[in-house]
């Protein structure tokens, strides 16, 4: 059974270009969130998708937008980008929207913007 | 918006001593606290979690500790080992399982 998937796992980018960062729940999942992690900081709320529609959304501004198809699986695209959108992308899914079922992480993709 | 507090922020331990991680948080409608584990180049894993009916849940040298009145919960490793050196992150959730993490702990275990 594999679990979280995302890619790629690195990306270059130079400011002012656009980013797609792709992501495959694990097998049973229908909620898939996003997160941001800078270095050495703790992971950073960007949106949650269920049944296909933005459910949640952390303080990031409109340049983040994100999809979800039919399968379940995600994409994040990052418009415009700044040297500070450097980060680890996290993605993590989970069964359903209610309750406090376990959050499963990928293994990110590391994006660097120059 | 809500935070959690965590503490303190890297932690130097001999193997085979106890590494004790703190966190506080403010809303007391939390009802779920994990604790994950990231290793370099890796996505945060579940390493153990507490409800708040209960004060301390215990797996194996993992024991999540519970003060609701204080609204603190902390992680405390046993026998610490040299692999057990990670970053580790409380978190708690908000609205719909959006998790709210800490600062992070760096933890090193020395031989």
């Amino acid at each position: 059974d594999a679990g979280v998937t995302q890619s790629p796992t690195h990306l270059i980018k130079t400011r002012g270009q656009q980013v797609t960062l792709r992501c495959s729940p694990k097998s049973g999942h229908d909620t898939v969130s996003w997160y941001q992690q800078a270095l050495g900081q703790g992971p950073q709320f960007i949106f949650q998708y269920y049944e296909e529609e933005e459910r949640q959304r952390g303080n990031f501004p409109d340049r983040f937008s994100g999809h979800q198809f039919p399968n379940y699986s995600s994409e994040l695209n990052v418009n415009a980008l700044l040297l500070g959108d450097s980060a680890l992308y996290l993605c993590a899914s989970r069964g359903g929207l209610a309750g406090t079922d376990t959050q499963y992480f990928g293994p990110g993709t590391r994006l660097t913007v120059l | 918006q809500q935070q959690v507090k965590q503490s303190p922020q890297s932690l130097i331990v001999q193997k085979g001593g106890i590494s004790i991680i703190n966190c506080a948080y403010e809303n007391t409608a939390f009802d779920y606290f994990p604790w994950y584990q990231q290793f370099p180049g890796k996505g945060p894993a579940l390493l153990i979690a507490i409800r708040p009916d209960v004060s301390e849940k215990k797996e194996g040298r993992f024991t999540i500790s519970f003060n609701k009145s204080a609204k603190q919960f902390s992680l405390h490793i046993m026998d610490s080992q040299p692999g057990d050196s990670a970053t580790y992150f409380c978190a708690a959730p908000g609205t719909a399982s959006k998790l709210t993490f800490g600062t992070g702990t760096r933890l090193q275990v020395t031989l």
